[in-house]
């Protein structure tokens, strides 16, 4: 079935370094596929997503591209800030699924100044 | 952008009693909305699927009986953790389809505390 692979964390960086956060996936069809992130006692929010091979989706510096050859979506972010801290969620949806959303198990990302 | 809300975002009940949260459509109509249930730092769950107009679709080992989900509108579903126990202290998260798109956009999510 489909499913979602995520980099396990947490993931302690320091200001300013650079951040890759690894996902694969592996699904029937062609998923559209997402990073939501969840800040501290809050619920989930969609930073960025892609639904076709090749697209990238990017947002608050933030960036991931839709890898078909490779079924990846990798995050990366050039300069993290204090302010990137929060988990981070890589998902996949699509047609095939019903809409329904498979999750993975979520990195947790802690910068440091 | 589409807006998902969840009331109450968080709630403490004792033993033995029922819990009710709502997740409503703010901005858009929703006939499917799902229903998440998060441990804490674990990855979502899917507990069901509401439909409006007719009965949720559940996840294998989640209790139909125990967790009730009613779509009563195009804009409203709501789930109720019946008898809650300890066990059953979590985070729980709604989302809903954007309209034409297959972006979902998750409620704030809410916490479930039993005594």
């Amino acid at each position: 079935g489909d499913s979602v692979t995520q980099m396990e964390g947490p993931v302690t960086l320091s200001e300013e370094a650079f951040l890759t956060i690894n996902c694969t996936y592996t699904a029937t069809g062609y998923p559209s596929l997402f990073w939501y992130v969840q800040y501290p006692g809050e619920g989930l929010q969609l930073l960025l997503k892609a639904t076709k091979a090749d697209d990238k989706g990017s947002n608050k510096g933030f960036e991931a591209t839709y890898r078909k050859e490779t079924t990846s979506f990798h995050l990366e972010k050039g300069s993290v800030q204090v302010s990137d801290s929060a988990v981070y969620f890589c998902a996949l949806s699509g047609k095939n699924t019903g809409n329904q959303f498979y999750f993975g198990t979520g990195t947790s990302l802690t910068v440091i100044p | 952008g589409a807006v998902v809300s969840q009331h109450p975002s968080r709630v403490i009940c004792k033993s033995g009693t029922s819990v009710k949260i709502e997740c409503r459509s703010l901005d858009f109509q929703a006939t499917t909305m799902f229903w998440y249930r998060q441990f804490p730092k674990k990855s979502l769950m899917l507990m069901a699927t509401s439909n409006e107009g007719s009965k949720a679709t559940y996840e294998q080992g989640v209790e139909k009986d125990k967790f009730l989900i009613n779509h009563a509108s195009l804009t409203l579903s709501t789930l109720t953790v019946t008898s809650a126990h300890p066990e059953d202290s979590s985070f729980y998260i709604c989302s809903a389809p954007a309209v034409a798109t297959d972006t979902q956009y998750f409620g704030p999510g809410t916490r479930l505390t039993v005594l």
